[in-house]
Formats: C-alpha cells, sequence, structure tokens
C-alpha cells in the first residue's frame, strides 16, 4: 500500500502571500490530521478532517484552514503569510481496519517565508 | 488540556547497548492512547509502538518495548541491541480515545529526545 503523500515538498513564499498545501491519505483511510513543526513550538496539532468535515481544531488563528475531498484528499491553506509561518507541515492519515486511530504521517511540506 | 513531557533533550548510546527514553504525561483522562514516534534526518515520522492505557500489558514491538505505568502516568520506551539506523528525534504522543469527540484523533507531542546511537 502507498503511504501518505504530500505535495509540493518544498516551497518558499514572501510574506502576505497565501500558500496551498496537498496531502493524499493511505488508501481506504478517511481521516486525515495536519501538524505544524518548529523548533521553538514543536509538533502543534491544527485540525482533522473526516469524511470532508472538520471534527477538531487546534489553537491556529483563521488564516490556517483546510478541507478534504470526497476522496478524502486534503488540503491546507495559509493565508496572508508571516514569517513565523515557516515550518514542516505534516499531514497524517487513520483509519486502518486493526487500529483505526493510529496516525501514519507523509514526509511533509518544508515551508519557507520571507 | 493534555500535556507530555520528555524530560531528556538528548541522549546517546553505543552500538548493540539499550537505552530507555522516558516520557511522563499529565491527563484526566482515563481512556487514552500513547504513542512513540521516531523522526529520522529524512524528517519522516514513523509510528515505533502504541499502548492501549486500558491494556495493562507492555507494548512490543521487536527491540522496542515500553514500560507504562498509568498511576504515574508514565511511558517509557526502550531501545535493545541498539543500532546506527536508530539515531533519530523521539517523540512521545497522547491520544485521548472514543468518541465524545474534542480531542480525539488530535496527538498531543512531547518536545522530544534526540538519541545518537555510536558505532
Amino acid at each position: 500500500k502507498a503511504g501518505v503523500t504530500q505535495t509540493p515538498r518544498y516551497l518558499i513564499k514572501t510574506r502576505g502571500q497565501q500558500v496551498t498545501l496537498s496531502c493524499s491519505p493511505i488508501s481506504g483511510h478517511r481521516s486525515v490530521s495536519w501538524y505544524q513543526q518548529t523548533p521553538g513550538q514543536g509538533l502543534q496539532f491544527l485540525f482533522e478532517y473526516f469524511s470532508e468535515t472538520q471534527r477538531n481544531k487546534g489553537n491556529f488563528p483563521g488564516r490556517f484552514s483546510g478541507r478534504q475531498f470526497s476522496n478524502s484528499r486534503s488540503e491546507m491553506n495559509v493565508s496572508t503569510l508571516e514569517l513565523g509561518d515557516s515550518a514542516l507541515y505534516l499531514c497524517a492519515s487513520s483509519g486502518g481496519a486493526t487500529y483505526s486511530y493510529e496516525q501514519y504521517f507523509g514526509p511533509g511540506t518544508r515551508l519557507t517565508v520571507t | 488540556a493534555q500535556t507530555v513531557t520528555q524530560s531528556q533533550p538528548e541522549m546517546s548510546v553505543q552500538e548493540a547497548e539499550t537505552v530507555t527514553l522516558s516520557c511522563t504525561y499529565d491527563t484526566s483522562e482515563n481512556n487514552y492512547y500513547l504513542f512513540w514516534y521516531k523522526q529520522p534526518p529524512s524528517r519522516q515520522m514513523i509510528l515505533v509502538i502504541r499502548q492501549e492505557a486500558y491494556k495493562q500489558q507492555n507494548a512490543t514491538e521487536n527491540r522496542f518495548s515500553v514500560n507504562f505505568q498509568k498511576a504515574a502516568k508514565s511511558f517509557s520506551l526502550k531501545i535493545s541491541d541498539s543500532q546506527l539506523g536508530d539515531t533519530a528525534m523521539y517523540f512521545c504522543a497522547f491520544m485521548k480515545s472514543g468518541n465524545s469527540g474534542g480531542s480525539n484523533y488530535k496527538l498531543t507531542f512531547g518536545k522530544g529526545t534526540l538519541l545518537t546511537v555510536n558505532p
């Protein structure tokens, strides 16, 4: 089975721009979660989607949004980028038959805001 | 809210030796899951081992085992016969279980322990 894929892998944007990141979950997984990883704050939960509905949201400003499509693929969008948004953005999928709660991560998208 | 604490920012071990990474957590929940994830220099987060809080038996996956002490809210990871490929950042993580909404399917991570395996 193919793992979680994320595109693009690297991205450089300018302050004030917006960005869209994509995540394709493991086949059959219906839950997709997003995390932000920075050296200062560590790993922080952004949001989680299941069947095209956002079920959980972390403590991030409204500039961070996401959505999930009917094929379970998910996108997250960050508008009006700030320097502090530079981070590794990780996507994880879950919903396996045995341990449905286990999250499997993609390789991440490295976003640099200049 | 749940918190996860990893008190050892860095550790090192000789190849073939055994090392134990510490993790404590704070929660008022009774039903939850605990995980150890490994993040090597490639940055790919890899699930190492899971533990369901309702199970008293400690989880084991090949060279990896945990010491789960629910009353003490402690969840340590033991790596036996350490290999050079075990060099990575290790994260302890907590997830509330159940269908009550809120933090379900949300992982709360510790700050991580950087483990270096020396030849």
